[in-house]
């Protein structure tokens, strides 16, 4: 069974600080990719990753897929409380249509 | 641009009882799909269909049924409502499997007593 853990699973912090959230798996994605969803609304796509080592940059936010596709991290320089949600990672295969989402980081980001 | 229309967006039962969530998409996708959200269980599929006429069973199947007559239509029926299945489901469409980039509705949230 393919799993993603992501960590921390909550955050709280302070406006203008930076952070990393991980999503990490012992299984091989084709490709990663990034949510954020706000309260009562859907997830919506930030980035999707497909390259090992490919780095993406969204404004203040970084994204890295592992050079293996194992994991991934998302990097939030001078964090702002607009940023505050709550991230998902998921990764998918390209041999089937279902992708494997982690459980999600709750960011809080005071002001 | 509608993209993706979940109606309704909430919605309480009793044991028992059965209703259908509806799930409209106007971007001409293949690909469908239904979610329950859970606190710390991130989401998980309950089916999915990658056309019209084809549906298949995701990781939680149990108690739900789908239909996909239309592209654009994929309509979530709970055939007797338990309240294990009070969530927040969400339904999701693609234009390719491949990548499976999804774009979301805004969800229902269920309450069965």
């Amino acid at each position: 069974t393919q799993l993603l853990e992501q960590s921390p699973q909550f955050l709280s912090i302070q406006e203008g600080e930076n952070l990393t959230v991980y999503c990490n798996s012992s299984s091989v994605f084709s490709s990663l990719q990034w949510y954020r969803q706000e309260p009562g609304e859907g997830p919506v796509l930030l980035v999707t990753v497909v390259t090992g080592g490919e780095v993406k940059k969204l404004k203040r936010l970084t994204f890295q897929f592992g050079d293996a596709r194992k994991d991934s991290s998302l990097h939030i320089t001078a964090a702002q409380p607009g940023d505050t949600g709550l991230y998902l990672c998921a990764g998918g295969s390209a041999s089937n249509y279902q992708l494997i989402w982690g459980a999600g980081t709750k960011l809080i980001i005071k002001p | 641009n509608a993209g993706v229309t979940q109606t309704p967006k909430f919605q309480v039962l009793k044991t028992g009882q059965s209703m259908t969530l509806q799930c409209a998409q106007d971007m001409n996708h293949e690909y469908m799909s239904w979610y329950r959200q859970d606190p710390g269980m991130g989401l998980r599929l309950i089916h999915y269909s990658v056309g019209a006429g084809i549906t298949d069973q995701g990781e939680v199947p149990n108690g739900y049924n789908v239909s996909r007559s239309t592209t654009e239509d994929f309509p979530l029926r709970l055939l007797s409502a338990a309240p294990s299945q009070t969530s927040v489901y969400f339904c999701a469409s693609s234009y390719s499997p491949i990548r499976n980039i999804q774009y979301f509705g805004a969800g229902t949230r269920l309450s069965v007593l």
